[in-house]
């Protein structure tokens, strides 16, 4: 059964900082991973998705990587501004007619 | 840019009660899904659609749950007589095709609380 973990749980940086946000699956048979914000009491708002055949994916400040052999993803945020504050969600879509299955999340606090 | 969307943001009602919770997807989206986040845990699958039936559904999803596509815009989730436990934030979702090769885009979710 795929599970997935995300490290840390909550991260404080101050405003300008580039961090780094970690996932891992344990079934790496998995069609894609897609990285996720949700704001308190939001819904989910799609940041990147990447194939199992892609090494990584880049929309604006964020750099997502994915090493399927083993079982990782990293999203790399730049630059670091107090909107991003959020929790960031990742999610694995296996072989066949899965469906989504999400880690806990980081919660993540950009100070200004 | 086209979104999901969810009515109603917010639904209260006593153990027991029916709900139906309303989405309506992205128009060209062929596959629609329930999740649904408990406060403070993960967001965990319920069903997912296609072709007006359910393609797959989870441990969670029992005869309490039932999904419909009653016309050409709208997707619903009924839970027929709630309970306590089920109070958790409901998310819709559409993907323009399933197998994993398309992004899947979530509506804002309903909050139930069930009392």
């Amino acid at each position: 059964k795929q599970e997935v973990t995300q490290i840390p749980a909550a991260l404080s940086v101050p405003e300008g900082e580039n961090l780094v946000l970690n996932c891992s699956f344990t079934d790496s048979a998995i069609y894609n991973l897609q990285w996720f914000r949700q704001d308190p009491g939001k819904g989910l708002t799609s940041l990147l998705l990447i194939q199992s055949s892609q090494r990584e994916q880049t929309s604006g400040r964020l750099n997502a990587s994915l090493d399927k052999s083993s079982g990782r993803s990293t999203l790399y945020i730049a630059a670091s501004q107090p909107g991003d504050s959020a929790t960031y969600l990742c999610a694995v879509w296996n072989s066949g007619n899965t469906p989504l299955v999400f880690g806990k999340g980081t919660r993540l606090s950009v100070i200004a | 840019e086209p979104e999901v969307t969810q009515t109603p943001s917010h639904q209260v009602t006593q153990m027991g009660q029916e709900v139906i919770l309303r989405c309506v997807p992205i128009s060209n989206h062929l596959y629609f899904y329930w999740y649904r986040q408990i406060l403070g845990q993960k967001v965990e699958f319920l069903v997912s659609f296609y072709n007006n039936e359910i393609s797959e559904k989870s441990e969670i999803f029992d005869d309490q749950f039932s999904v419909e596509r009653p016309d050409g815009s709208n997707f619903t989730l009924k839970i027929r007589s709630t309970k306590l436990e089920d109070s958790a934030m409901y998310f819709c979702a559409s993907s323009e095709w399933g197998q994993g090769a398309y992004e899947q885009y979530f509506g804002p979710g309903t909050r139930l609380t069930v009392t």
